[in-house]
C-alpha cells in the first residue's frame, strides 16, 4: 500500500522569502503525485499533479514541484510567498497500477507567514 | 459551473443518533470520493462510488458506515448510532472520470461534532 510522509507539520516563512515543503512517498511502481492546499474552513484546491515526463511540473499560485524518483520525493517550492499563502497543505499519491481510485494524503504542513 | 457541494456544513448529534452527510457532485462528473479528516489528520479515503455503484468501500469502517449514490439525487454517507469518535471533517470530492490520475474537486466538507 502506498502512504505519504510530510515531515513538518509547521512551517514559518517571511513574506517574500522561499518555500520549500517536504514531500516523501511510498510506493511500488510510478506513483501520480498531488498537491493540495486547504484554507481554514474550506475544501481542498488542487495546486499541481505529477503523471508521468518532465520531472519539474508547474502549477497554480506560482508554485512548482520536483518529482526525484531516487529520493521518493515530491517536493513543493515558491520562490516568493505572499501572505495569503498561509493556509495547510497536502501531498497526496494515487495508485497508477489500478486498483483503488481513492488517494492517500499525507498529515499536512501548516504554513504561516510572518510579516 | 458550480462546484461541489456538500450540505450540511456543520452537523451536531448526540451519540446514538444518525448522521446523514449529501454530496452533490459538480454537473457532469459521476465519481464520487468520500474522505474523513480527523483532527491533526491529514484526509483518509473511505469510499468510492459511481452512480447506483459502489466501486471501492476498502477504506469504510465495517460497521455503522454506508454510502450511497442512486441514479438521482446526491450522494449520501450515512452513520448510524454516532459515537465520539466519529467527530471529524467529512470531504466528498467528484471527478469526470475514473483513475487516479484524474483531478478530483473537492467539496467544503461537513464538519461532524458527535457530543
Amino acid at each position: 500500500a502506498q502512504s505519504v510522509t510530510q515531515p513538518d507539520i509547521h512551517i514559518t516563512v517571511s513574506e517574500g522569502a522561499s518555500l520549500e515543503l517536504r514531500c516523501n512517498y511510498s510506493y511500488g511502481a510510478t506513483p501520480y503525485l498531488f498537491w493540495y492546499v486547504q484554507s481554514p474552513g474550506q475544501g481542498l484546491q488542487l495546486l499541481l499533479k505529477y503523471f508521468s515526463g518532465d520531472t519539474l511540473v508547474q502549477g497554480i499560485k506560482g508554485f512548482e514541484a520536483e518529482f526525484k524518483r531516487s529520493q521518493s520525493s515530491f517536493n513543493l517550492r515558491k520562490p516568493s510567498v505572499h501572505w495569503s499563502d498561509a493556509a495547510e497543505y497536502f501531498c497526496a499519491v494515487g495508485a497508477s497500477g489500478g486498483g483503488a481510485d481513492g488517494l492517500t494524503f499525507g498529515k499536512g504542513t501548516h504554513l504561516i507567514i510572518q510579516p | 459551473n458550480a462546484g461541489v457541494m456538500q450540505n450540511p456544513r456543520h452537523l451536531v448529534r448526540r451519540r446514538g443518533q444518525e448522521a446523514r452527510l449529501r454530496c452533490s457532485p459538480m454537473k457532469g462528473h459521476s465519481h464520487v470520493y468520500w474522505y474523513r479528516q480527523l483532527p491533526e489528520e491529514g484526509l483518509k479515503f473511505m469510499v468510492y462510488l459511481q452512480k447506483e455503484n459502489i466501486i471501492d468501500e476498502s477504506g469504510m469502517p465495517k460497521e455503522r458506515f454506508s454510502a450511497e449514490f442512486p441514479k438521482e439525487g446526491p450522494s449520501i454517507l450515512r452513520i448510524q448510532q454516532v459515537v465520539r469518535g466519529d467527530s471529524a471533517a467529512y470531504f466528498c470530492a467528484s471527478s469526470p472520470l475514473q483513475g487516479s490520475y484524474n483531478e478530483q474537486f473537492f467539496g467544503p466538507g461537513t464538519r461532524l461534532t458527535v457530543l
